[in-house]
């Protein structure tokens, strides 16, 4: 049982061209959601959040878009760079709960 | 300042052995996960630790444990080692442990069970 799905393995994008990577989710309790970031060799390294209460945040080249009535949420990197190439995973909470669901992440490639 | 620091770095063990992995949260931080990555997946939630409290626990079986001693290091403890716990095993630290905000997470121990 999935409960957080990232259906995108892989997404390839030109530099300086818009990434879109998406992330849908089951559980209707989940109120926090989160994007991180991985590098082969390191842990994931936190990239921005967003709150059940927003549809929007912004954080530099990020900014993630949720929208609760279709259990959906998904992370814009504008312009894209060769340095953002890396696995991206989302992950969800539910607040009064300790834990994160993680999708399967999905692996960017931006092209020099 | 120093991150979230695990050790090793990497292991080789045998199926039926036991193994203890370390985590060295960010200063000041009480909270402590554990999270197992397992190839092509996403990390898994193994353990939470709170003031050296248990504050959750997920799907896994009881040979896996876990402990945070009073200064919020932690140990990860699995016993009757088995092929499938082969895995990336990550420590994440955080202030509270709380829902919405981020971990920060340590680089991992990669287990090798052969």
């Amino acid at each position: 049982d999935q409960q957080v799905k990232q259906n995108s393995p892989s997404l390839s994008v030109q530099e300086g061209r818009i990434s879109i990577l998406n992330c849908d989710y089951t559980n209707s309790m989940f109120d926090y959601f989160l994007w991180y970031k991985k590098y082969p060799a390191e842990g994931p390294t936190f990239l921005i959040s967003i709150s059940s209460i927003k549809d929007k945040n912004e954080d530099g080249r990020f900014t993630v878009f949720l929208n609760k009535s279709a259990k959906h949420l998904s992370l814009h990197i504008v312009p894209s760079q060769p340095g953002d190439s890396a696995v991206y995973f989302c992950a969800a909470s539910g607040s009064g709960t300790y834990k994160y669901i993680f999708g399967t992440g999905t692996r960017l490639k931006v092209l020099a | 300042d120093a991150g979230v620091t695990q050790s090793p770095t990497h292991l080789i063990k045998t199926r039926g052995q036991h193994v203890t992995l370390r985590c060295s949260p960010i200063s000041g931080h009480k909270s402590v996960s554990w999270y197992q990555q397992v190839l092509g997946q996403g990390p898994q939630f193994i353990f939470q630790y709170y003031e050296k409290e248990e504050r959750g626990r997920g799907n896994f079986p009881d040979r896996f444990s876990a402990r945070q001693f009073p200064n919020y290091s932690s140990e990860l403890n699995v016993n009757a080692l088995l092929l499938g716990d082969s895995a990336l095993y990550l420590c994440a630290s955080s202030l509270s442990g709380r829902g919405g905000y981020g971990y920060t997470f340590g680089s991992g121990t990669r287990l090798t069970v052969v």
